[in-house]
């Protein structure tokens, strides 16, 4: 079956430390580019990061630059959002999202997403 | 960064009817735009890529259409299933890969 599942959610304090994971099953894991995109409370959806197939490239959202690393093991087919220095605004639901086609990683759209992991930023 | 706007905010429709959902990029993106759907609970689901192709298993009442900096998506015939929040994706420029804010289509 192809999925994606997160884990690793939860309440946090702000400044602490939190890694989400995102097992892929079903598909070629090492072909694809992932992303992470997240999900405020009622809010709408902001992209994240991308590591590229073989974790050689990464980009970042300006909000989470500097705090956030992603990373992935294609032995184990997950990949990882390693959130430092949280704040209350990184609140959200993260999802886990696979790009379309993996050939061409550099159009990136998402036809498989993982259900979420929420993550709460609170004292 | 390419700011996407999508209107109406919400979309009150009748069953059986057609909507029609608009989305407009700050610049222009080609034709390197998606849709997607989401339901309460739910992640998004694909349904419109490149602007005008649908994606693997989403029924042709579904379509999109545009290019450059103004983009549709027109559901004809609606079912009772497609009541959800509707929102666009540029990935032309970027990063940052960004969202349009999504239209909320209710009954």
């Amino acid at each position: 079956q192809v999925q994606l599942v997160e884990s690793g959610g939860g309440v946090v304090q702000p400044g602490r430390s939190l890694r989400l994971s995102c097992a892929a099953s079903g598909f070629n894991f090492s072909d694809y580019a992932m992303h992470w995109v997240r999900q405020a409370p009622g809010k709408g959806l902001e992209w994240v990061a991308l590591i590229s197939h073989d974790g050689s490239t990464e980009y970042y959202a300006d909000s989470v630059k500097g705090r956030f690393t992603i990373s992935r093991d294609n032995s184990k087919n997950t990949t990882y959002l390693q959130m430092n220095g949280l704040r209350s605004e990184d609140t959200a639901v993260h999802y886990c999202a696979r790009v379309r086609d993996s050939s061409y990683w550099y159009l990136p759209h998402f036809d498989l997403w993982g259900q979420g992991t929420l993550v709460t930023v609170s004292s | 960064e390419i700011v996407m706007t999508q209107s109406p905010a919400t979309l009150s429709v009748s069953p059986g009817e057609r909507a029609t959902l608009s989305c407009r990029a700050s610049q222009s993106v080609s034709s390197n735009l998606a849709w997607y759907q989401q339901k309460p609970g739910q992640a998004p689901r694909l349904l419109i890529y490149s602007a005008s192709t649908r994606a693997t298993g989403i029924p042709a009442r579904f379509s999109g259409s545009g290019s450059g900096t103004e983009f549709t998506l027109t559901i004809t015939s609606l079912q009772s299933e497609d009541f959800a929040v509707y929102y666009c994706q540029q990935y032309n420029n970027w990063p940052p890969i960004t969202f349009g804010q999504g239209t909320r289509l209710e009954i």
